[in-house]
């Protein structure tokens, strides 16, 4: 059984610039979360998609964005890049009553120069 | 949520029993206790969790108090591939997120 994919894994962008992030849930899965991973801040919730529709929204400010495909795929967009924001992102999906937690993918590592 | 608390780091033997503590004296009557772990360079592993009966798994048990402030995960012999940061996690019944604190870095001494 697939894991949860995340692509890229490495990426590199310049200040002001913008990114997206895709992440492939466990087939089955309908619901798919975002964390920013960071060395001081430690993971942190971004937001939270089921069935196309976000449910929820961690504390960041609203250049971070994301949404859902029908086929449960998520992505999340990063507009106007600081340098605050290198940071590891990762996904997780989970079953609709999570019996058996979140599955987290590897992450993206994102860098801003 | 409610606040977790677990001791920054622990080292164990490997091969020995780890007993990684975690108190929750806020936690509420519908919060479920989760446990992930994070390996270096890898994103988090769910390891278990449980409401408010003693859970065990293929990967751990977990331990939790009659009063449900504090648990206890238990890996029943600790190998190289268990050094990790371990992370207590409280989620209420609808709630969608999970909210790490910094956890208790677990160290195997070969």
């Amino acid at each position: 059984k697939a894991g949860v994919t995340q692509t890229p894994r490495y990426l590199i962008k310049t200040r002001g610039q913008q990114v997206t992030l895709s992440c492939s849930p466990i087939s089955g899965h309908r619901s798919v979360s975002w964390y920013q991973q960071t060395p001081g801040q430690g993971l942190q919730f971004l937001f939270e998609y089921f069935s196309e529709t976000q449910r929820n929204k961690g504390n960041f400010p609203g250049r971070f964005s994301g949404r859902q495909f029908s086929n449960s795929r998520s992505e999340m967009n990063v507009s106007t890049l600081e340098l605050g924001d290198s940071a590891l992102y990762l996904c997780a999906s989970s079953l609709p009553d999570r019996t058996y937690g979140y599955t987290f993918g590897s992450g993206t590592r994102l860098t801003v120069v | 949520d409610a606040k977790t608390t677990q001791p920054n780091s622990m080292e164990s033997n490997e091969e020995e029993p780890v007993h990684l503590p975690c108190n929750h004296s806020t936690i509420s009557g519908t919060d479920y206790i989760h446990w992930y772990r994070q390996l270096p360079s890898q994103g988090p592993e769910y390891v278990i969790h449980g409401l408010t009966s003693n859970v065990n798994n293929r990967m751990a048990s977990l331990a939790i108090a009659e009063d449900r402030k504090s648990s206890t995960l238990i890996l029943h012999r600790a190998t190289l591939r268990d050094a990790a940061v371990y992370y207590c996690i409280l989620t209420g019944a609808g709630s969608y997120q999970l909210t790490f604190g910094k956890g208790t870095k677990l160290s195997v001494i070969p």
